[in-house]
């Protein structure tokens, strides 16, 4: 089991580009979350998905945009990168909905020039 | 507005020392409060406390939820090196008779253990 698995580890961006943060898990988890952490900031939930197809919009959604068109993908994409939008992205997944654990993965972290 | 303070922001310890960590909610309908535990990269998972299970322990660890006062605490008795992190509080703010899919988490405490 490899978990819940993230792609790049690290990037920098000009700004204006665009591109997309690949996530996966394998454990066959319903529910799949994008957070970002702000230096000294707790958490915050950027978009989260119940299922395949099904998404919606957390705390920050604006500038980012999600799909999910199968259980074990969920890949966040930014588009018109900002120099806001500099900071570590975490994907996690839960069996039973964020009442409950989150098996985080290892995290991206974008720098935007 | 649903928010969850932690404090202290920072503690430093030495080997041995036993630390008490606070955090504090104010959420709708409540559901369940969860502590993870982050080292350099991704949290991990510690506890969730509900209202059906107000104390959990393992190890040195325990954590009690304080429902009345809105509140936990997180004990670490005995600290290691290994302990030193950043401790995340969340909350998990319910709508009705359910839970929603948000997690509200607080700044986090970064517990330095010094040998």
């Amino acid at each position: 089991n490899a978990g819940v698995t993230q792609t790049p580890k690290f990037r920098i961006l000009k700004i204006g580009q665009s591109m997309t943060l690949q996530c996966a898990q394998d454990m066959n988890h319903n529910y799949m979350y994008w957070y970002r952490q702000d230096p000294g900031m707790g958490l915050k939930l950027i978009y989260y998905s119940v299922g395949a197809g099904i998404t919606d919009k957390g705390e920050v959604p604006n500038g980012y945009n999600v799909s999910r068109s199968t259980t074990e993908d969920f890949p966040l994409r930014l588009e018109l990168a900002a120099p806001s939008q500099t900071s570590v992205y975490f994907c996690a997944s839960s069996y039973q909905g964020s009442a409950y654990e989150q098996y985080f993965g290892p995290g991206t972290r974008l720098t935007v020039t | 507005e649903d928010k969850v303070v932690q404090s202290p922001l920072s503690l430093v310890v030495h080997e041995g020392d036993t630390v008490t960590l606070n955090c504090s909610y104010e959420v709708t309908n409540f559901r369940s409060l969860l502590w993870y535990k982050q080292e350099k990269k991704a949290p991990t998972f510690l506890f969730m406390l509900t209202s059906s299970g107000i104390e959990k322990k393992s190890g040195r660890l325990s954590s009690i939820l304080d429902k009345k006062e809105l509140s936990s605490i997180l004990n670490i008795t005995a600290t290691q090196t290994g302990d030193s992190a950043i401790y995340l509080c969340a909350v998990n703010p319910g709508v009705g008779g359910g839970a929603t899919n948000k997690l509200i988490f607080g700044t986090g405490t970064l517990l330095a253990v010094q040998p």
